[in-house]
Parts: structure tokens; C-alpha cells; sequence
């Protein structure tokens, strides 16, 4: 079955506790993003990758790091994370940019 | 970079009437229009999509219309049913040399509801 894995789904966390959260596609996609969801926000990219090794800011990078060292993996790390990274966070993946995206099924995150 | 307004941050309506979300773009090299639906608790998933080359796309009961010269593009739902109330989201991505390429971004969300 074709899926985009998030884990974990819940995590609560206290402040300046470095945190991973992992994301994996099975659909052998170019693109992946994360995405952190807010109330009245909508949906806003934090960091996308159009290939292996090659990743590129989206609007809302600051606090975050990813990586891309495999096609499937691209895990977004919290290096010191604050309350204000409190969020709805979602990966997803596509066969290239411009592509519609699969996401996955959200990781919530509490930073105390 | 780009910026995507969205328009209603909510809407209400009857079983059966039509239901219409608009949104607007800033950055005109972008070239790709996706909406997303977003139901309680689930993950965003892609209902249509368009592109600059097209002016119009239909699925059944779902269109979408974009006008470049305008830059705004729209989400139509007719015959509209209770399952068909959630969270959606329009986006907008650019194309190489634009300043949005690889880059998705998304309205705020509409928060549709369908009353029986």
C-alpha cells in the first residue's frame, strides 16, 4: 500500500529537549515537505526536498532542521524546541515538484 | 515569495445548493493550483487540481477555474452533501525561476459546512 509514515503520531516534550521526528514513503517520490498546520494558519512549509542531498527552505524554517540522506527518509529534527513549535506537523511526498502530494497522518507535538 | 489569500474562512450552506471558495496569488510565475479537503482528524487530501495552461477542470460534482490575469483561481462544489463538509485548502506552486519554485504554499482554509 502506498504510504507516506510519520512517527511518532504524539509526543509531549519539554523545552530544549532535541527531538526527531522520522517520515518515510514507500512510492519512491523525489519531493518531500513538511508542513506545520496552526489554526487560522492553514498549512505552512517548513523545509522541502526535491531530491536526495538536496533540501531548500520553505516559509517558515527558523527552529527546524531536515535531512536527506536516503529517497525515502526525511526526517525534521528539533534541535531545541520551544512552546511555539507546538503544532500539527505533516510530511508528505510527491513524484516531483508541482505533483499532487500524499501526505501523511500528522504528528502532534506539545513543547512545554 | 509567494502569498495565498482564501476567502471564506467559513461557509454555510444547504444540502444541495452549490458552495464556492476563492483564492488569490501574488507570485505569477506560479503554475500548479491544488485544493485539498481536509475532514476532522485526517490528513489533507488532494480533491483537484490545475494547471496555468488550463482555465477550467471538472471531476463530477467539483470544478476548479483559474485566471491567470486576475491571479485567482476558484473551487466549485455543486449538489453539495453532508459528507461533503470539512477543512479545504487551496495552494499555489511556482515554476523554475520563479521566486515560489518548489515551494507549496496554502491558503488559511475554508471550513465548509453541509447542512442536511
Amino acid at each position: 500500500e502506498a504510504q507516506v509514515t510519520q512517527n511518532p503520531r504524539y509526543l509531549i516534550t519539554v523545552t530544549g529537549k532535541k527531538l526527531t521526528v522520522t517520515c518515510s514513503q514507500n512510492m519512491n517520490h523525489e519531493y518531500m515537505s513538511w508542513y506545520r498546520q496552526d489554526p487560522g494558519l492553514g498549512l505552512r512549509q517548513i523545509y522541502y526536498s526535491m531530491n536526495v542531498e538536496v533540501t531548500d527552505k520553505g516559509d517558515v524554517p527558523e527552529g527546524y532542521k531536515v535531512s536527506r540522506k536516503e529517497k525515502r527518509n526525511f526526517p525534521l529534527i528539533l534541535e531545541s524546541p520551544s512552546p511555539n513549535q507546538t503544532s500539527l506537523y505533516f510530511c508528505a511526498s510527491s513524484y516531483d515538484r508541482g505533483q499532487p502530494q500524499h501526505f501523511g497522518d500528522g504528528t502532534r507535538l506539545s513543547i512545554l | 515569495g509567494e502569498n495565498v489569500e482564501q476567502h471564506p474562512s467559513t461557509l454555510s450552506v444547504q444540502e444541495g445548493d452549490s458552495a464556492v471558495i476563492k483564492c488569490t496569488y501574488s507570485d505569477s510565475a506560479s503554475n500548479y493550483f491544488p485544493w485539498y479537503k481536509q475532514e476532522l482528524g485526517k490528513r489533507p487530501q488532494l480533491i483537484i487540481d490545475i494547471r496555468s495552461n488550463v482555465g477550467e477542470k471538472k471531476d463530477q460534482r467539483i470544478a476548479v477555474t483559474l485566471n491567470k490575469t486576475a491571479k485567482h483561481f476558484s473551487l466549485h462544489i455543486t449538489e453539495t452533501q453532508p459528507e461533503d463538509s470539512a477543512v479545504y485548502f487551496c495552494a499555489a506552486s511556482g515554476h523554475a525561476g520563479g521566486t515560489s519554485y518548489g515551494k507549496l504554499t496554502f491558503g488559511q482554509g475554508t471550513i465548509l459546512t453541509v447542512h442536511p
